[in-house]
């Protein structure tokens, strides 16, 4: 079974403070998310990733950045945290395989900004 | 207008009711995903459809390509139904791995 493990359930933060937020897979895909979660929003794609050292901005990037050093391992950073950025976050990766792809999702990180 | 809308936002049913939840997109896809969020977060894939219908235990997904519409359908609701389902699509190959996603509909079976 494919396995996307994210670093915190719950993440109380204060404003301004630099957030790092962490995700790993254990099933060797290529491509790695960072979604947010919003009531009445949806999935919002902040971030995405095709490859090591690889990324692309999703929809709503600002205020964000991201790092994929290595293949299982794709962190997203707040680099001064602000009240507008509590939420949920999710993670997911995929193997590109054309219309057959499934992205597998992490458990979700309920950050709150104070 | 959302590219991919669902209806209805929130579903209240009594156990072993049958559940359709629709989906409405107005891009071309090459694929659409009906996923499962329970309380907690955690989101599970359980459909991948491009074309016709599929079924799964009491869950069955069908679309109309032409009409660029979806649904999900639950036979015999249960209580341990109870989540948010949303649809998302991928556009056509080429347009990479991307989704977009509904809204989410909330779905509560009562016993």
């Amino acid at each position: 079974d494919v396995k996307v493990t994210q670093s915190s359930r719950y993440l109380v933060k204060r404003t301004g403070e630099k957030v790092f937020l962490e995700c790993v897979q254990d099933m060797d895909h290529e491509n790695m998310f960072w979604y947010r979660q919003d009531p009445g929003l949806g999935l919002r794609l902040i971030y995405f990733s095709y490859d090591v050292k690889m990324k692309e901005k999703g929809d709503i990037p600002e205020g964000y950045s991201v790092s994929r050093e290595k293949k299982e391992r794709f962190s997203l950073i707040l680099e001064s945290a602000s009240t507008n950025q509590t939420s949920m976050y999710l993670c997911a990766s995929s193997a590109p395989t054309g219309y057959e792809e499934t992205q597998y999702f992490g458990p979700g990180t309920r950050l709150l900004v104070l | 207008k959302n590219e991919v809308e669902q209806s209805p936002q929130n579903l209240t049913a009594q156990e072993g009711e049958f559940i359709t939840i629709n989906c409405s997109y107005s891009v071309g896809i090459s694929a659409l995903h009906w996923l499962q969020q329970h309380p907690g977060g955690g989101i599970v894939s359980l459909f991948m459809l491009s074309s016709g219908k599929k079924k799964h235990g009491r869950l069955i997904a069908t679309i109309n390509i032409q009409e660029k519409h979806s649904s999900l359908h639950i036979t015999a609701s249960h209580p341990r139904d109870s989540a948010v389902y949303i649809c998302a699509v991928r556009g056509y190959l080429g347009s990479g791995s991307r989704l977009t996603f509904g809204e989410g509909t909330q779905l509560t079976v009562n016993p």
